[in-house]
C-alpha cells in the first residue's frame, strides 16, 4: 500500500527550539508538499517542491525552511519555533506534471500535532 | 492562498440520507477535487473531476462542476455513520501547479 510517512504524530517543542519534520513517501512521487491546518483556516500551503533540491514558497513560508536532498524525503524545518506555529502539519505527494496541470490527487501523511511551548 | 468555499460548513443527517456539500471557486481551473478527512487524521483524495467534465460517479459518489458558476457539488448517497468526516474541496488553476484547499465542511451522520 502506498503512502506518505510523517516520522512523529505528537511533538511537544520549547519555544526558539529548531525542530524538523520529516516526510518520506515511497511511489517515486516528483511532486512534495507541506501543509499546516488551523480550525477556521483550512489548509495553507507552507512551501512544496518538484524535484530534488528544489523548493518553492507557498503562501505562508515565513519562520519555516525546507529540504528535499532526495525525491523521497522533504523535511520541514521551523527556525525558531513560537507559539504561533502550534498547528497540524500535513505532508502531501503527488505524481503529474512539472509544469501544467496536475491530474492526480495528493496522497497525505497523517499528520503531525505540534504544540510548541 | 484558498480558493474553494464549501457551503454549508456544518451538516449532520440520519444514517440513510443523502449529504450534499457545495463549493465555489473564484478563478478558472484545470481541476476540482474532493477530499475527506477523519477526525485528526491527514486527508484522503475522493475524487477528481476535469474542467470539461460535467458529472462524475465513484460508488455513492456523485460529482458536479458547473464551470460558467465556478462551482461544483459533492453528493454522498445512502449514508453512513463511517461517512462521517470534514470534507474538502480543491481546485488546481490553470497555469498553477498546486492545490488551494476550501476551509472544509464537517458532515455528521447520526447512526
Amino acid at each position: 500500500d502506498v503512502k506518505v510517512t510523517q516520522s512523529s504524530r505528537y511533538l511537544v517543542k520549547r519555544t526558539g527550539e529548531k525542530v524538523f519534520l520529516e516526510c518520506v513517501q515511497d511511489m517515486d512521487h516528483e511532486n512534495m508538499f507541506w501543509y499546516r491546518q488551523d480550525p477556521g483556516l483550512g489548509l495553507r500551503l507552507i512551501y512544496f517542491s518538484y524535484d530534488v533540491k528544489m523548493k518553492e514558497k507557498g503562501d505562508i513560508p515565513e519562520g519555516y525552511s525546507v529540504s528535499r536532498e532526495k525525491k523521497e524525503r522533504f523535511s520541514l524545518i521551523l527556525e525558531s519555533a513560537s507559539t504561533n506555529q502550534t498547528s497540524m502539519y500535513l505532508c502531501a505527494s503527488s505524481s503529474g506534471l512539472l509544469q501544467g496541470a496536475l491530474d492526480y490527487g495528493y496522497t497525505f501523511g497523517s499528520g503531525t500535532r505540534l504544540t510548541v511551548v | 492562498s484558498q480558493q474553494g468555499e464549501e457551503d454549508p460548513q456544518a451538516l449532520s443527517i440520519q444514517e440513510g440520507e443523502n449529504a450534499t456539500m457545495n463549493c465555489s471557486y473564484k478563478t478558472s481551473i484545470n481541476n476540482l477535487q474532493w477530499y475527506r478527512q477523519n477526525s485528526g487524521r491527514g486527508l484522503v483524495h475522493l475524487i477528481l473531476i476535469r474542467s470539461n467534465e460535467r458529472e462524475k460517479h465513484s460508488g455513492r459518489l456523485r460529482v458536479t462542476l458547473d464551470t460558467s458558476k465556478k462551482s461544483s457539488s459533492l453528493l454522498i448517497t445512502a449514508s453512513r455513520a463511517a461517512d462521517t468526516a470534514s470534507y474538502f474541496c480543491a481546485t488546481d488553476a490553470s497555469g498553477n501547479n498546486r492545490l488551494a484547499f476550501g476551509k472544509g465542511n464537517q458532515v455528521v451522520v447520526i447512526p
